[in-house]
Protein backbone atom coordinates (compact mmCIF):
# COMPACT_ATOMS: atom_id res chain seq x y z
CA UNK A 1 0.00 0.00 0.00
CA UNK A 2 1.25 3.15 -0.98
CA UNK A 3 1.94 5.85 1.83
CA UNK A 4 -0.03 9.20 2.07
CA UNK A 5 1.24 12.12 1.52
CA UNK A 6 -0.01 15.83 2.32
CA UNK A 7 -0.83 18.16 0.76
CA UNK A 8 -0.97 17.62 -2.43
CA UNK A 9 0.18 21.02 -3.43
CA UNK A 10 2.53 23.79 -2.24
CA UNK A 11 2.77 27.24 -3.16
CA UNK A 12 5.51 29.67 -1.57
CA UNK A 13 7.30 32.50 -2.15
CA UNK A 14 10.77 32.44 -1.69
CA UNK A 15 12.09 32.89 1.95
CA UNK A 16 8.50 31.14 3.66
CA UNK A 17 8.79 27.74 4.98
CA UNK A 18 6.74 24.78 4.55
CA UNK A 19 5.95 21.28 5.52
CA UNK A 20 5.35 17.29 4.08
CA UNK A 21 4.02 15.16 5.81
CA UNK A 22 4.01 11.48 4.89
CA UNK A 23 2.19 8.48 7.02
CA UNK A 24 1.88 4.84 6.53
CA UNK A 25 -0.52 1.92 7.60
CA UNK A 26 2.22 -0.50 8.07
CA UNK A 27 5.21 -0.37 10.86
CA UNK A 28 8.15 1.43 8.94
CA UNK A 29 11.91 0.43 8.57
CA UNK A 30 12.62 3.27 7.13
CA UNK A 31 11.50 6.35 5.21
CA UNK A 32 13.08 8.08 2.58
CA UNK A 33 13.24 11.43 0.89
CA UNK A 34 13.39 12.18 -2.77
CA UNK A 35 12.69 15.82 -4.71
CA UNK A 36 12.02 15.31 -8.83
CA UNK A 37 12.35 18.54 -11.05
CA UNK A 38 9.87 18.34 -14.38
CA UNK A 39 11.51 15.90 -17.01
CA UNK A 40 14.50 14.98 -14.36
CA UNK A 41 15.02 11.74 -12.25
CA UNK A 42 14.03 11.59 -8.67
CA UNK A 43 17.02 12.30 -6.46
CA UNK A 44 17.54 11.14 -2.83
CA UNK A 45 17.58 13.71 -0.14
CA UNK A 46 17.88 11.68 2.83
CA UNK A 47 16.84 8.57 4.76
CA UNK A 48 15.46 8.19 8.14
CA UNK A 49 15.59 4.67 10.22
CA UNK A 50 13.19 3.58 12.66
CA UNK A 51 14.18 5.01 16.52
CA UNK A 52 12.36 8.94 15.99
CA UNK A 53 15.64 10.30 14.35
CA UNK A 54 15.61 13.51 12.63
CA UNK A 55 18.10 14.68 10.02
CA UNK A 56 19.08 17.93 8.45
CA UNK A 57 20.78 18.74 4.80
CA UNK A 58 21.29 22.51 4.70
CA UNK A 59 17.65 24.14 5.32
CA UNK A 60 15.84 21.05 4.54
CA UNK A 61 15.33 18.05 7.31
CA UNK A 62 13.15 15.73 8.33
CA UNK A 63 11.51 13.55 11.25
CA UNK A 64 10.40 10.42 11.67
CA UNK A 65 7.92 9.06 14.13
CA UNK A 66 7.80 5.18 14.08
CA UNK A 67 4.74 4.95 16.68
CA UNK A 68 2.60 7.03 14.46
CA UNK A 69 4.43 5.48 10.93
CA UNK A 70 4.48 9.33 9.90
CA UNK A 71 7.16 11.12 8.58
CA UNK A 72 7.48 14.94 8.01
CA UNK A 73 9.98 16.73 6.11
CA UNK A 74 10.67 20.36 6.60
CA UNK A 75 11.89 23.17 4.28
CA UNK A 76 12.74 26.13 5.96
CA UNK A 77 13.89 29.62 3.97
CA UNK A 78 12.62 27.81 0.43
CA UNK A 79 14.87 28.80 -2.46
CA UNK A 80 13.64 28.97 -6.28
CA UNK A 81 16.02 25.64 -6.43
CA UNK A 82 13.44 23.67 -3.88
CA UNK A 83 10.42 23.50 -6.49
CA UNK A 84 9.76 20.63 -7.77
CA UNK A 85 7.88 16.91 -6.67
CA UNK A 86 8.67 15.82 -3.41
CA UNK A 87 8.14 11.86 -3.20
CA UNK A 88 8.64 10.05 0.28
CA UNK A 89 9.15 6.41 -0.23
CA UNK A 90 8.14 3.59 2.73
CA UNK A 91 9.90 0.20 3.62
CA UNK A 92 8.52 -1.98 5.54
CA UNK A 93 10.33 -4.17 8.03
CA UNK A 94 10.50 -5.86 11.59
CA UNK A 95 13.05 -6.68 13.97
CA UNK A 96 15.92 -4.89 12.34
CA UNK A 97 15.04 -6.27 9.11
CA UNK A 98 14.34 -5.22 5.75
CA UNK A 99 12.07 -6.55 3.76
CA UNK A 100 13.71 -4.79 0.53
CA UNK A 101 11.00 -3.19 -0.69
CA UNK A 102 10.33 0.39 -1.01
CA UNK A 103 7.03 2.00 -1.71
CA UNK A 104 6.61 5.49 -2.62
CA UNK A 105 3.85 8.05 -1.90
CA UNK A 106 1.82 9.95 -4.56
CA UNK A 107 4.19 12.97 -4.40
CA UNK A 108 3.57 16.72 -3.47
CA UNK A 109 4.20 19.38 -5.69
CA UNK A 110 5.94 22.31 -4.48
CA UNK A 111 6.30 25.59 -6.34
CA UNK A 112 8.32 28.73 -4.86
CA UNK A 113 7.77 32.04 -6.49
CA UNK A 114 10.27 34.89 -6.67
CA UNK B 1 30.83 8.81 -13.17
CA UNK B 2 28.72 6.48 -11.12
CA UNK B 3 25.83 6.12 -12.75
CA UNK B 4 22.33 4.35 -13.65
CA UNK B 5 22.15 4.04 -17.33
CA UNK B 6 18.73 3.38 -18.90
CA UNK B 7 18.29 2.72 -23.05
CA UNK B 8 16.30 3.72 -24.48
CA UNK B 9 15.32 7.07 -23.42
CA UNK B 10 12.35 7.40 -25.95
CA UNK B 11 9.90 4.17 -27.00
CA UNK B 12 7.52 4.29 -29.66
CA UNK B 13 5.88 0.68 -29.91
CA UNK B 14 2.87 -1.17 -31.30
CA UNK B 15 1.09 -3.58 -29.31
CA UNK B 16 1.97 -7.06 -28.82
CA UNK B 17 6.13 -6.28 -30.00
CA UNK B 18 8.20 -7.80 -27.27
CA UNK B 19 10.76 -5.32 -26.41
CA UNK B 20 13.48 -4.63 -23.70
CA UNK B 21 14.57 -1.63 -21.86
CA UNK B 22 17.85 -1.85 -20.44
CA UNK B 23 19.40 -0.94 -17.28
CA UNK B 24 22.88 -0.50 -16.03
CA UNK B 25 24.90 0.44 -12.92
CA UNK B 26 28.38 1.13 -12.22
CA UNK B 27 28.56 1.27 -8.54
CA UNK B 28 28.50 -2.64 -7.49
CA UNK B 29 25.51 -2.17 -5.91
CA UNK B 30 23.56 -4.93 -4.66
CA UNK B 31 20.05 -3.76 -4.99
CA UNK B 32 18.45 -2.62 -7.95
CA UNK B 33 14.57 -2.15 -9.08
CA UNK B 34 11.80 -0.85 -11.81
CA UNK B 35 9.24 2.07 -11.01
CA UNK B 36 6.90 3.09 -13.73
CA UNK B 37 5.58 6.66 -13.29
CA UNK B 38 1.96 7.87 -14.25
CA UNK B 39 0.35 11.20 -13.53
CA UNK B 40 -1.43 11.25 -10.07
CA UNK B 41 0.12 7.73 -9.31
CA UNK B 42 3.48 8.64 -8.33
CA UNK B 43 6.52 5.85 -8.38
CA UNK B 44 4.84 2.58 -8.34
CA UNK B 45 7.84 -0.46 -8.32
CA UNK B 46 7.51 -3.10 -10.94
CA UNK B 47 9.96 -5.63 -9.75
CA UNK B 48 12.94 -5.36 -7.45
CA UNK B 49 16.31 -7.14 -6.86
CA UNK B 50 18.27 -7.87 -3.80
CA UNK B 51 21.00 -9.93 -5.47
CA UNK B 52 22.23 -11.51 -8.31
CA UNK B 53 19.89 -14.02 -9.44
CA UNK B 54 17.04 -12.98 -6.93
CA UNK B 55 13.88 -11.22 -7.94
CA UNK B 56 10.97 -10.31 -6.56
CA UNK B 57 7.76 -8.71 -7.72
CA UNK B 58 6.57 -4.85 -6.55
CA UNK B 59 3.16 -3.92 -7.02
CA UNK B 60 2.36 -3.75 -10.27
CA UNK B 61 4.35 -6.50 -11.92
CA UNK B 62 1.73 -7.89 -14.30
CA UNK B 63 2.81 -7.74 -17.92
CA UNK B 64 6.36 -7.44 -16.83
CA UNK B 65 9.41 -10.07 -16.94
CA UNK B 66 13.12 -9.39 -15.22
CA UNK B 67 16.42 -11.08 -14.99
CA UNK B 68 19.37 -9.96 -12.86
CA UNK B 69 22.12 -12.27 -14.52
CA UNK B 70 24.99 -10.25 -13.82
CA UNK B 71 24.80 -7.63 -10.61
CA UNK B 72 25.31 -4.59 -12.81
CA UNK B 73 22.37 -5.27 -15.34
CA UNK B 74 19.22 -5.54 -14.88
CA UNK B 75 16.62 -5.49 -18.07
CA UNK B 76 12.96 -5.17 -18.09
CA UNK B 77 11.15 -7.35 -20.48
CA UNK B 78 7.43 -6.43 -21.90
CA UNK B 79 6.80 -9.48 -23.83
CA UNK B 80 3.34 -8.60 -25.18
CA UNK B 81 3.06 -4.58 -24.46
CA UNK B 82 -0.54 -2.86 -24.44
CA UNK B 83 -1.61 0.43 -24.28
CA UNK B 84 -1.98 0.54 -20.09
CA UNK B 85 1.86 -0.40 -20.29
CA UNK B 86 2.31 3.44 -22.05
CA UNK B 87 4.59 5.36 -19.48
CA UNK B 88 7.74 7.07 -17.81
CA UNK B 89 9.88 3.84 -16.37
CA UNK B 90 12.78 4.47 -13.90
CA UNK B 91 15.58 2.02 -12.70
CA UNK B 92 17.24 2.38 -9.84
CA UNK B 93 19.97 0.96 -7.67
CA UNK B 94 21.33 0.94 -3.98
CA UNK B 95 24.46 -0.25 -2.07
CA UNK B 96 24.24 -2.73 0.97
CA UNK B 97 21.29 -5.34 2.29
CA UNK B 98 17.70 -4.48 0.92
CA UNK B 99 16.44 -1.21 0.40
CA UNK B 100 18.34 1.60 3.74
CA UNK B 101 20.48 3.03 1.74
CA UNK B 102 19.46 6.00 -0.95
CA UNK B 103 18.53 4.82 -4.44
CA UNK B 104 20.26 6.44 -7.39
CA UNK B 105 17.83 6.61 -10.49
CA UNK B 106 18.40 6.33 -14.40
CA UNK B 107 17.26 8.74 -16.27
CA UNK B 108 13.84 7.28 -17.19
CA UNK B 109 12.39 5.71 -20.59
CA UNK B 110 9.35 7.33 -22.00
CA UNK B 111 7.25 4.42 -23.63
CA UNK B 112 4.08 4.89 -25.35
CA UNK B 113 2.68 1.58 -26.84
CA UNK B 114 -0.09 2.43 -29.89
Amino acid sequence: QQPVQSPQAVILREGEDAVINCSSSKALYSVHWYRQKHGEAPIFLMILLKGGEQKGHDKISASFNEKKQQSSLYLTASQLSYSGTYFCGTEAGAGGTSYGKLTFGQGTILTVHP
Amino acid sequence: EAQVTQNPRYLITVTGKKLTVTCSQNMNHEYMSWYRQDPGLGLRQIYYSMNVEVTDKGDVPEGYKVSRKEKRNFPLILESPSPNQTSLYFCASSSGQGASYGYTFGSGTRLTVV
